[in-house]
């Protein structure tokens, strides 16, 4: 299995635009999570979906933040306008519902900077 | 609530020597554990699990951890240091639903030739 997968590894952008980061689950999982690292305030989670159904996205932190997730196989993070505090790393993680006892698998990331 | 307290944002062990990393939960319910590793760059992969099976679990890398449930500890250990385990430790706990964790802030280890 090729684990979960994200895209773009690094993403640099202006002040202003619009970001859209991606991520595909692993096959079969029916949970997939997007967390934000900061050295400031660590490991956040922003938002979950289950069934592609959004269940929580109270750690969204403002209204220029959305997500989506159309299909089993894919979801996005978009950003806009993004702002220079934004800057982080992306994570998306996926999971099934089953014996594994919530253990979430991550993807390698998206670098943010905001210029 | 499910809670996680990691003591210690930053540990430094010589190469050899021994490694303890230190995990404290709190939970209304029997937990699941976690102990996730972050390599520079990279993302987060599970280092072990604890699912009641074992109180002691073994995981990649030499690491193993310990349940102790009359002190809500789950430390994480490894004999003797290298140079390669040096990365950023999280431990977690399941939350009650949604298939959700609760991260730790993280323990930076770093491995001293």
């Amino acid at each position: 299995d090729a684990g979960v997968i994200q895209s773009p590894r690094h993403e640099v952008t202006e002040m202003g635009q619009e970001v859209t980061l991606r991520c595909k689950p692993i096959s079969g999982h029916d949970y997939l999570f997007w967390y934000r690292q900061t050295m400031m305030r660590g490991l956040e989670l922003l938002i979950y979906f289950n069934n592609n159904v959004p269940i929580d996205d109270s750690g969204m932190p403002e209204d220029r933040f959305s997500a989506k997730m159309p299909n089993a196989s894919f979801s996005t993070l978009k950003i806009q306008p993004s702002e220079p505090r934004d800057s982080a790393v992306y994570f998306c993680a996926s999971s099934q519902t089953s014996y594994n006892y919530n253990e979430q698998f991550f993807g390698p990331g998206t670098r943010l900077t905001v210029l | 609530a499910q809670s996680v307290t990691q003591l210690g944002s930053h540990v430094s062990v010589s190469e050899g020597a021994l490694v303890l990393l230190r995990c404290n939960y709190s939970s209304s319910v029997p937990p699941y554990l976690f102990w996730y590793v972050q390599y520079p760059n990279q993302g987060l992969q599970l280092l072990l699990k604890y699912t009641s099976a074992a109180t002691l679990v073994k995981g990649i890398n030499g690491f193993e951890a310990e349940f102790k449930k009359s002190e809500t500890s789950f430390h994480l250990t490894k004999p003797s240091a290298h140079m390669s385990d040096a990365a950023e430790y999280f431990c977690a706990v399941t939350r009650n639903a949604g298939n959700m964790l609760t991260f730790g802030g993280g323990t930076r280890l770093m491995v001293k030739p």
